[in-house]
């Protein structure tokens, strides 16, 4: 099956610093990739959607300057947490659709800890 | 109302019976459906996917899909331990754009 990989798999940050997590699709070109937030026993929630080459269309009540989405390549996808504070701390999950299906892959998560 | 809905459990079993998780949609415009296993601690896994109505069967896991009713199932038959864990519901939009998740169905297998 397909793979998405992310990095780091596990950040500890002060309070105020950025974060940049990092989502690669390891053998197959992702058209799109998604942005997902889950705190813990709640849902997946959808934080944006990016397309190669596109500005991300971010879901309401998401802040796109704090949350920044940078997909360059049809294998990379980065999310930038800028200003973390604590109550950002959670588990990302990035998500990847290639062009030939409608199945997303996802990778293995990111938890963030900010102090 | 949301768009994908599941009964949010906890589901029971023993081993070895058969686990059945539900799903019901909203969007008639809808063509692909997804069934996802996340454990505790990790990511969603993509186990089944399904286009069309009837059967589909992968192993010990068969999804069902009703396009009239607008229900989709997976069915999990002998069940194991192993298999306990919380089971999303996901369709892909009449665009096939983002895909909309159910909040998803606990699973538990009590040996």
């Amino acid at each position: 099956g397909a793979v998405v990989s992310q990095h780091p798999s596990r950040v500890i940050c002060k309070s105020g610093t950025s974060v940049k997590i990092e989502c690669r699709s390891l053998d197959f070109q992702a058209t799109t990739m998604f942005w997902y937030r889950q705190f813990p026993k709640q849902s997946l929630m959808l934080m944006a959607t990016s397309n190669e080459g596109s500005k991300a269309t971010y879901e309401q009540g998401v802040e796109k300057d704090k949350f920044l989405i940078n997909h360059a390549s049809l294998t990379l996808s980065t999310l930038t947490v800028t200003s973390a504070h604590p109550e950002d701390s959670s588990f990302y999950i990035c998500s990847a659709r290639s062009s030939t299906g409608f199945e997303q892959y996802f990778g293995p998560g990111t938890r963030l800890t900010v102090t | 109302q949301k768009e994908v809905e599941q009964n949010s459990g906890p589901l029971s079993v023993p081993e070895g019976a058969i686990a059945s998780l539900n799903c019901t949609y909203s969007d008639r415009g809808s063509q692909s459906f997804f069934w996802y296993r996340q454990y505790s601690g990790k990511s969603p896994e993509l186990i089944m996917s399904i286009y069309s109505n009837g059967d589909k069967e992968d192993g010990r896991f068969t999804a069902q899909l009703n396009k009239a009713s607008q229900y989709v199932s997976l069915l999990i038959r002998d069940s194991q331990p192993s298999d306990s864990a919380t089971y999303l519901c996901a369709d892909a939009g009449a665009n096939a754009g983002k895909s909309t998740f159910g909040d998803g169905t606990t699973l538990t297998v009590k040996p």
